[in-house]
C-alpha cells in the first residue's frame, strides 16, 4: 500500500526556523516527483513547493520562495520541507503529496494526513 | 495561473445532479486539469486528472469535461458521501488550485 506521513509540525515563533518530514512507503519513492501542499485554517489549498525524482530540479510558490527549501533523501524514502522566516501566515497543515511522473510539477495521486505548523508568539 | 471556481457554495439534494465551474485566466496547456475532494478533516482525494480521466477507484458518476480555459467537474447522481469541498488544480504551468467550491445538502 502507498502512504505517506508527515511529521515534526509544531509551535514556532514568527522569524523562526522548522523543518517537515514525509516519510513514503509502497512505492519506489526515487521515481515520483514530490510535492508540499499547505491549507490554512478554514482556507483551500496552496501548492508549496515541488522536486523531481532526483531531487534536483525544485520549484517554489511565490509567497515561499527564498525562505522554504524543499530536498528528498531518496536512500531513505524521505521529503524534507525546511522553513526559515517563519510568519503568521504560514500557519497551516501542510500535506506531502506524490505526482503520478518523475516530474516536480504534476497531479497528486497520493496525499498524506498532513503535518499542523502554528506560527505565533 | 489564477482559476476561479463557481459557485462559491451549492446546495442539492441526494440523487439530484451536480454541477461545478472551473475558469482559468489563460489557457491550461494540453488539459492539465485536476479535481479533488475533500471533506472535513481529511486530506484531499483525487477524482480526476488530464481535464476528464477518473482516478483509480473513482465511482462512474464523477465526471470531467472541457478545454483550454473553462473546464467542469459533474456529478450524475449525487450520493450523501459526495458531499464535501471540492478543488481545481492546473498542472500545465506551474502549478495552482482554485478558491475551491462547497457542496451542501440542500
Amino acid at each position: 500500500e502507498v502512504r505517506l506521513l508527515e511529521s515534526g509540525g509544531g509551535l514556532v515563533q514568527p522569524g523562526g526556523s522548522l523543518r517537515v518530514s514525509c516519510a513514503a512507503s509502497g512505492f519506489t519513492f526515487s521515481t515520483y516527483g514530490m510535492t508540499w501542499v499547505r491549507q490554512a485554517p478554514g482556507k483551500g489549498l496552496e501548492w508549496v513547493s515541488g522536486v523531481d525524482g532526483s531531487g534536483a530540479t525544485t520549484y517554489y510558490g511565490d509567497s515561499v520562495k527564498g525562505r522554504f527549501t524543499i530536498s528528498r533523501d531518496n536512500s531513505n524514502n524521505a521529503l524534507y520541507l525546511h522553513m526559515n522566516s517563519l510568519r503568521v501566515d504560514d500557519t497551516a497543515v501542510y500535506y506531502c503529496a506524490k505526482a503520478p511522473t518523475p516530474g516536480p510539477i504534476h497531479y497528486m495521486d497520493v496525499w498524506g494526513k498532513g503535518t499542523t505548523v502554528t506560527v505565533s508568539s | 495561473i489564477v482559476l476561479t471556481q463557481s459557485p462559491g457554495t451549492l446546495s442539492l439534494s441526494p440523487g439530484e445532479r451536480a454541477t461545478l465551474s472551473c475558469r482559468a485566466s489563460q489557457s491550461v496547456s494540453s488539459n492539465y486539469l485536476a479535481w479533488y475532494q475533500q471533506k472535513p478533516g481529511q486530506a484531499p482525494r483525487l477524482l480526476i486528472y488530464g481535464a476528464s480521466s477518473r482516478a483509480t477507484g473513482i465511482p462512474d458518476r464523477f465526471s470531467g469535461s472541457g478545454s483550454g480555459t473553462d473546464f467542469t467537474l459533474t456529478i450524475s447522481r449525487l450520493e450523501p458521501e459526495d458531499f464535501a469541498v471540492y478543488y481545481c488544480q492546473q498542472y500545465g504551468i506551474s502549478c495552482s488550485f482554485g478558491q475551491g467550491t462547497k457542496l451542501e445538502i440542500k
